[in-house]
């Protein structure tokens, strides 16, 4: 059974803060997504990993970075937290192939004060 | 480009009547096309796909989809609904050539009145 897991349900962070998000997947995928979740906008796809030390740009990829030092895990930061960075944010991971689903954590719901 | 409209935002049935959730897609060739539910607080769970073949797809909890490629459409349907399908459904498309990556609609909230 796939699992991917998020290090925090719930984050409560300060603006101007530097934010790390941290997402671990255990069955071996290639590719890992993160995205923002807000009401009225469905999944918008910030950044994407195809492989180690490898990501492209999403389509909202302003004000995050992220980082893939090692297979199973993929980090997005947010260098100088906002309030519009308020978001639920979902990581996801998937084969590389075309066509497969993806398999999705929990979610992290961060809210920047 | 791909892209995915589910035009309705919210959808109210009662327990034990039938559903369709509408799912619109664009895309230039047969694309793979993805049905998932989120339950409050919760991430994505897959419930079912269409990549090549039958164009009827049986998924998990008793949830069906037929590809209509004539309408660009993959519909989800359950013959009879349970309380516990009240949720948020998301369709998704993806390519062939996109490496993995999929496009998702907005989502349809689903009520489920006792």
């Amino acid at each position: 059974d796939v699992k991917v897991t998020q290090s925090s349900r719930y984050l409560v962070k300060r603006t101007g803060e530097k934010v790390f998000l941290e997402c671990v997947q255990d069955m071996d995928h290639e590719n890992m997504f993160w995205y923002r979740q807000d009401p009225g906008l469905g999944l918008r796809l910030i950044y994407f990993s195809y492989d180690v030390k490898m990501k492209e740009k999403g389509d909202i990829p302003e004000g995050y970075s992220v980082s893939r030092e090692k297979k199973e895990r993929f980090s997005l930061i947010l260098e100088s937290a906002s309030t519009n960075q308020t978001s639920m944010y979902l990581c996801a991971s998937s084969l590389r192939q075309g066509g497969y689903e993806q398999y999705f954590g929990p979610g992290t719901r961060l809210t920047v004060t | 480009a791909q892209s995915v409209t589910q035009p309705d935002i919210h959808i109210t049935v009662s327990e034990g009547a039938s559903l369709e959730l509408r799912c619109n897609y664009s895309y230039g060739a047969t694309p793979y096309l993805f049905w998932y539910v989120q339950s409050p607080g919760q991430g994505l769970q897959l419930l079912l796909k269409y990549f090549s073949g039958d164009t009827l797809v049986q998924g998990i909890k008793g949830f069906e989809a037929e590809f209509k490629r004539s309408q660009s459409s993959f519909n989800l349907r359950k013959p009879s609904v349970h309380w516990s399908d009240a949720a948020e459904y998301f369709c998704a498309v993806g390519a062939r050539t996109n490496a993995g990556k999929s496009t998702f609609g907005d989502g349809t909230t689903l009520t489920v009145k006792p």
